[in-house]
C-alpha cells in the first residue's frame, strides 16, 4: 500500500461546478497534511493546510480530514478553468520524520 | 515569486557525470528538502536537512548528497549520473517546523543522456 494514494485522474468537471478531490494515507501518526497545487511546467504552490479532523474554509477551498478513516479531501467551488492544475495530497509525520507526497490527481474544469 | 530560487534552471549531463544543484532559501527558513519529480509523478522525498544536518532521508542511494549552509543556502549532489535520474529535482524550505508546509523553488530540469 502506498503511503499517500490519490486517483490520478484526470477528473474533467465543468465550469463553476464543485470538484471534490481525494486522499487516503497509511501512517496512523500523521499529524499534518496538506494540498498543493502544481501547473504544468511549475513548481508545487501550497493552498491549504489542516491539522484537526473536520472543515477548514479558504475562500473557495474547503479541506476535510477524517483522521479514523485517514482520509483527506479538497472541495473547490464555482470552478473556473485556471483551476486546472494537478492537485497533490502531502502528509507529513512524526512518526517517519518524513513529508510525503501523493502522485497527484489532475483536475480539468471545463469552460 | 517564492523566495526560494534554485539554479541552474535547466541541465544536461552525460550518464557517469556528477552534478550540483544549488537552492538559496528564504531568511529564517532553517530547514530545507530536496525532491525529485519524474513526469506525471508526485514529488519523492531524497533528503531533508535542518540547521545543517541531514535529519531525514528518503529511498535514494548514498551517490545523492547534500549540504546546507548557514546561510540559507544548500546543494544537492548527484554522483555517477545515470539515464533514470533525468527529473525535475526541486528544493523547497519552510521555518522550523516542517508542518506548516513548504514553500518551493521553481526546479531544476536534469536531463541525463
Amino acid at each position: 500500500q502506498k503511503e499517500v494514494e490519490q486517483n490520478s485522474g484526470p477528473l474533467s468537471v465543468p465550469e463553476g461546478a464543485i470538484a471534490s478531490l481525494n486522499c487516503t494515507y497509511s501512517d496512523r501518526v500523521s499529524q499534518s497534511f496538506f494540498w498543493y497545487r502544481q501547473y504544468s511546467g511549475k513548481s508545487p504552490e501550497l493552498i491549504m493546510s489542516i491539522y484537526s479532523n473536520g472543515d477548514k474554509e479558504d475562500g473557495r477551498f474547503t479541506a476535510q480530514l477524517n483522521k479514523a478513516s485517514q482520509y483527506v479531501s479538497l472541495l473547490i467551488r464555482d470552478s473556473q478553468p485556471s483551476d486546472s492544475a494537478t492537485y497533490l495530497c502531502a502528509v507529513w509525520s512524526s512518526g517517519t520524520y518524513k513529508y510525503i507526497f501523493g502522485t497527484g490527481t489532475r483536475l480539468k474544469v471545463l469552460a | 515569486e517564492t523566495g526560494v530560487t534554485q539554479s541552474p534552471t535547466h541541465l544536461i549531463k552525460t550518464r557517469g557525470q556528477q552534478v550540483t544543484l544549488r537552492c538559496s532559501s528564504q531568511s529564517g527558513h532553517n530547514t530545507v528538502s530536496w525532491y525529485q519529480q519524474a513526469l506525471g509523478q508526485g514529488p519523492q522525498f531524497i533528503f531533508q536537512y535542518y540547521r545543517e544536518e541531514e535529519n531525514g532521508r528518503g529511498n535514494f542511494p548514498p551517490r545523492f548528497s547534500g549540504l546546507q549552509f548557514p546561510n540559507y543556502s544548500s546543494e544537492l549532489n548527484v554522483n555517477a549520473l545515470e539515464l533514470d535520474d533525468s527529473a525535475l529535482y526541486l528544493c523547497a524550505s519552510s521555518v522550523d517546523r516542517e508542518e506548516y508546509g513548504y514553500t518551493f523553488g521553481s526546479g531544476t530540469r536534469l536531463t541525463v543522456v
